[in-house]
């Protein structure tokens, strides 16, 4: 079965601080991974996916089959950074998504 | 493009009441999927609508069911309502079908809430 980890609700950090997101996963083949994010009073929007290894917003993932892991980095954190963070992993039909991790960013 | 929109925004029922909420995909998408997010817990797998299909299920019981038109919107039907179906609904649309091909991009919600 798929299943997706995210061990933190909340991450508070303060502002040039760097950020990690916790994500593991549980899948038994090929695995694509997603994460998104919820702004206040936004709708859920991407905001980076495994396979285009892309930079979004100064985030990236790397995707770690070892460790079965898939952790949003980012070096300095930005107070616009401040939102709900989701892992997701896509099976064929379906996003798995995890509990979400509350990221706060301080001044 | 207003992207995925979804109706209504808001809803209250009651117990043993049923309950349509409505989705409009990104012009051009084919592919509808519905997820409930219940507070707290990131959004769970209901269905998936391609072409005018299911192509997918979640766990939920046959209370819930769904159908999508010709014109590629969705509705989402639960029937026989219970508390614990009081949730933010959610409806996600894609070009492609499967959440592995393509990425699916998220309405709004439809906050239910059942008494």
């Amino acid at each position: 079965a798929q299943r997706v980890t995210q061990p933190e609700k909340l991450l508070s950090v303060f502002k040039g601080a760097p950020v990690e997101l916790k994500c593991n996963y549980s899948y038994s083949g090929s695995p694509e991974l997603f994460w998104y994010v919820q702004y206040s009073r936004q709708r859920l929007q991407l905001l980076l996916r495994h396979i285009s290894r892309e930079s979004i917003k100064g985030f990236t993932a790397d995707l770690n089959k070892g460790e079965t892991s898939f952790h949003l980095k980012k070096p300095f954190a930005q107070e616009e950074d401040s939102a709900m963070y989701y892992c997701a992993l896509a099976g064929y039909s379906t996003l798995t998504f995890g509990k979400g991790t509350m990221l706060l960013v301080s001044p | 493009d207003a992207g995925v929109t979804q109706s209504p925004t808001h809803l209250i029922k009651t117990r043993g009441q049923q309950v349509t909420l409505r989705c409009s995909p990104i012009s051009g998408h084919k592919s509808v999927s519905w997820y409930q997010q219940v507070l707290g817990q990131g959004p769970q797998f209901i269905f998936q609508y391609y072409e005018k299909e299911e192509r997918g299920r979640g766990n939920f019981p046959d209370r819930f069911s769904a159908r999508q038109f010709p014109n590629y919107s969705s509705e989402l039907n639960v029937n026989a309502l219970l508390l614990g179906d009081s949730a933010l609904y959610l409806c996600a649309s894609s070009f492609k079908q499967g959440a592995k091909a393509d990425t699916q991009y998220f309405g709004p919600g439809t906050r239910l809430t059942v008494l």
